[in-house]
């Protein structure tokens, strides 16, 4: 199974700051099979990244994902107060599928 | 529009059995997999299993093999999760998905209490 590791656990930043956040598997990932997710509380998850770098209907370019291999980035260009939330990625290439464990975006 | 639309929360013994459904709308329910996502209270995302519609073909995870069923009904549209004997540990909300699509279903919380 593909363990995937994000990091940090935790982001405090400002809204209008940068944020980036990694997403580190054990074994190589298809670029087209690595997903990022943004969860609220009490919300189901919503897909903000798909096939590693195109980002979903909807979604507003502030976000990006890039990343090859083992290696996978989202950045959020400048933090609106809406972007505060739990982020996961997400492998679908290998069965099982995995998620990591989730970095939580908080107003520091 | 697309949409999944899943089965109201429901409140169970330990021993019980349970099935949650999932039902497809506003595309060709044959042409994506669904899979079936567990949040603990608290806590992240699991991927338990999915199953391609057009032939009911399952895949889970070893953490979830034996606990649990995902079956489809290809008249209803529907994909449902099954356990045939509740823990208190099986307490979650559970998600219906569209990995490919980014569809998600608005989640069934199952609590399963003495």
């Amino acid at each position: 199974e593909i363990v995937l590791t994000q990091s940090p656990g935790t982001l405090s930043l400002s809204p209008g700051e940068r944020a980036t956040l990694s997403c580190r598997a054990s074994e190589s990932v298809s670029s087209t099979s690595l997903a990022w997710y943004q969860q609220k509380p009490g919300q189901a998850p919503c897909l903000l990244i798909y096939g590693a770098s195109s980002r979903a209907t909807g979604i507003p370019d502030r976000f990006s994902g890039s990343g090859s291999g083992t290696d996978f980035t989202l950045t959020v260009s400048r933090l609106e107060p809406e972007d505060f939330a739990v982020y996961y990625c997400q492998q679908y290439g290998r069965s099982p599928w995995t998620f990591g464990q989730g970095t939580k975006v908080e107003v520091k | 529009e697309e949409q999944l639309v899943q089965s109201e929360a429901e409140v169970k013994k330990p021993g019980e059995s349970l099935r949650i459904s999932c039902k497809a709308s506003g595309y060709k329910f044959t042409d994506y997999w669904i899979s079936w996502v567990r949040q603990m209270p608290g806590k992240g995302l699991e991927w338990m299993g999915r199953i391609d519609p057009s032939d009911s073909h399952t895949s889970y995870s070893p953490s979830f093999q034996g606990h649990v069923t995902i079956s489809a009904d290809r008249s209803t549209s529907s994909v449902y999760l099954q356990w045939s004997s509740l823990k208190a540990s099986d307490t979650a909300m559970y998600y219906c998905t569209i990995v490919t699509t980014g569809y998600w279903g608005q989640g069934t919380l199952v609590t399963v209490s003495s």
